[in-house]
């Protein structure tokens, strides 16, 4: 069965850091496209980082590039994110997700419970 | 840049059919997906390229594309169907994956 669990989640300040993790179990990890979606209170989801199977190539979406860096461990199956210059407007749940297919096929079909990171003075 | 744009909610009574529209520039090009997010808990995939079902999903749930609009329909709603429902589709360059705002299911 696969699981996803997210942990890592604080609140920081405003220009702080802060590493997320997400265990993962119940599937060949490495062979996976995973991503980050969040989610701030009372909004929709938002795709914000992954990183392809494989070849370990990563994405990011506008909001948070040059800010959040992703990156998985293979050998202990997890995947982190690495969130710096933390704005408020990055206060969210953030969920771990594993994709499947690519490109037009792409989509999520297991995601983690989530971990909350809160950005307040 | 791509965008899809969903109603903020959509109420329903029991027993009714409840459609959830999601529209965007990307969708006659790309696949659409949807999610039900019941509160405080994951996002579940209900329905994958446009309007496959995946194992386990009851058959009141369907959907369809048509042009730039996807719309979810949920036939004989019951009260377990209250959630937020979220499309998600890939932008039109297909590097990256896009989500709309969420609509709020209401089962009256």
């Amino acid at each position: 069965e696969v699981h996803l669990l997210e942990s890592g989640g604080d609140l920081v300040q405003p220009g702080g850091s802060l590493r997320l993790s997400c265990a993962a179990s119940g599937f060949t990890f490495n062979t996976f496209a995973m991503s980050w979606v969040r989610q701030a209170p009372g909004k929709g989801l938002e795709w914000i980082s992954a990183i392809s199977g494989g070849v370990d190539n990563t994405y990011y979406a506008d909001p948070v590039k040059g800010r959040f860096v992703i990156s998985r461990d293979s050998s202990k199956n997890t995947l982190s994110l690495q969130l710096s210059g933390l704005k408020t407007e990055d206060t969210a749940v953030y969920y771990c997700a594993r994709e499947t297919g690519t490109g037009s096929y792409r989509y999520f079909d297991y995601w983690g419970q989530g971990t909350l990171v809160t950005v307040s003075s | 840049s791509d965008e899809l744009t969903q109603p903020p909610s959509v109420s329903v009574s029991p027993g009714q059919t409840a459609r959830i529209t999601c529209s965007g520039d990307a969708l006659p090009t790309q696949y659409a997906y949807w999610y039900q997010q019941k509160p405080g808990q994951a996002p579940v995939v209900i329905i994958y390229r446009d309007s496959e079902r995946p194992s386990g999903i009851p058959e009141r749930f369907s959907a369809s594309t048509s042009g730039t609009t996807a719309t979810l329909t949920i036939s004989g709603v019951q009260s377990e169907d209250e959630a937020d429902y979220h499309c998600q589709s890939s932008d039109s360059s297909a590097r990256s994956v896009i989500f709309g705002g969420g609509t709020k299911l209401t089962v009256l």
